[in-house]
């Protein structure tokens, strides 16, 4: 089973400021990764797909980078709807697909 | 529209049973996989189990294998979980998710979500 591991566990950023959120798996996933953002009392929303594709509605702000098993999620300018979990997701090695533990992202 | 709205949850003893639903609407159904994904109180993500659109193919996590069973009916657009010999640790919100990719296969990534169910385990 694949390991993923996201930092920092809790990220504090200011509203207009860049974020950046950190996954690391514990072997190759190619492209095959994924991050969802989660809001309070809600499921998960679809951010990002195969590294970097935006799932439908999702503004530009949002972007995936990286390869093999260093993965980055920027947001590039934070609005106050973004303060919330993410989660990174392998489906490269299935099953079992994997997910990061999350990163909370709060106001600063 | 992408619509799957979830029935089923509430309070059983450990050892009991639970059938959790997903009614899917907007999408064509049986052209995609469908995925139970759950969180623990205050926890992460896990996936629990896939199956292919057509039904041929189920998939489950180690953590459960055995005491839960996915199905699908796609006459009725429909997904199903049923969970037996449950235990304390399986208290979570479960989600039905729908897979991304169309050839009814699973992909992993899930791109809709249902509202979630709580499923509490309590004597």
């Amino acid at each position: 089973e694949i390991v993923m591991t996201q930092s920092p566990a809790t990220l504090s950023v200011s509203p207009g400021e860049r974020a950046t959120v950190s996954c690391r798996a514990s072997q190759s996933v190619s492209s095959n990764l994924a991050w969802y953002q989660q809001k309070p009392g809600q499921a998960p929303r679809l951010l990002i797909y195969g590294l970097s594709t935006r799932a439908t509605g999702i503004p530009a702000r949002f972007s995936g980078s990286g390869s093999g098993t260093e993965f980055t999620l920027t947001i590039s300018s934070l609005q106050s709807e973004d303060f919330a979990i993410y989660y990174c997701q392998q489906y490269n090695n299935w099953p079992p697909s994997t997910f990061g533990q999350g990163t909370k992202l709060e106001i600063k | 529209e992408v619509h799957l709205i979830q029935s089923g949850g509430g309070l059983v003893q450990p050892g009991g049973s639970l059938r959790l639903s997903c009614a899917a609407s907007g999408f064509t159904f049986v052209s995609y996989a469908m995925n139970w994904v759950r969180q623990a109180p205050g926890k992460g993500l896990e996936w629990v189990s896939a199956i292919s659109g057509s039904g041929s193919g189920t998939y489950y996590a180690n953590s459960i294998k055995g005491r839960f069973t996915i199905s699908r009916d796609n006459s009725k657009n429909t997904l199903y979980l049923q969970l037996n010999s449950l235990r304390a640790d399986d208290t979570a919100v479960y989600y039905c998710a729908k897979d991304g990719e169309t050839n009814g296969w699973p992909s992993y990534y899930f791109v809709n979500w249902g509202q979630g169910t709580l499923v509490t385990v309590s004597s």
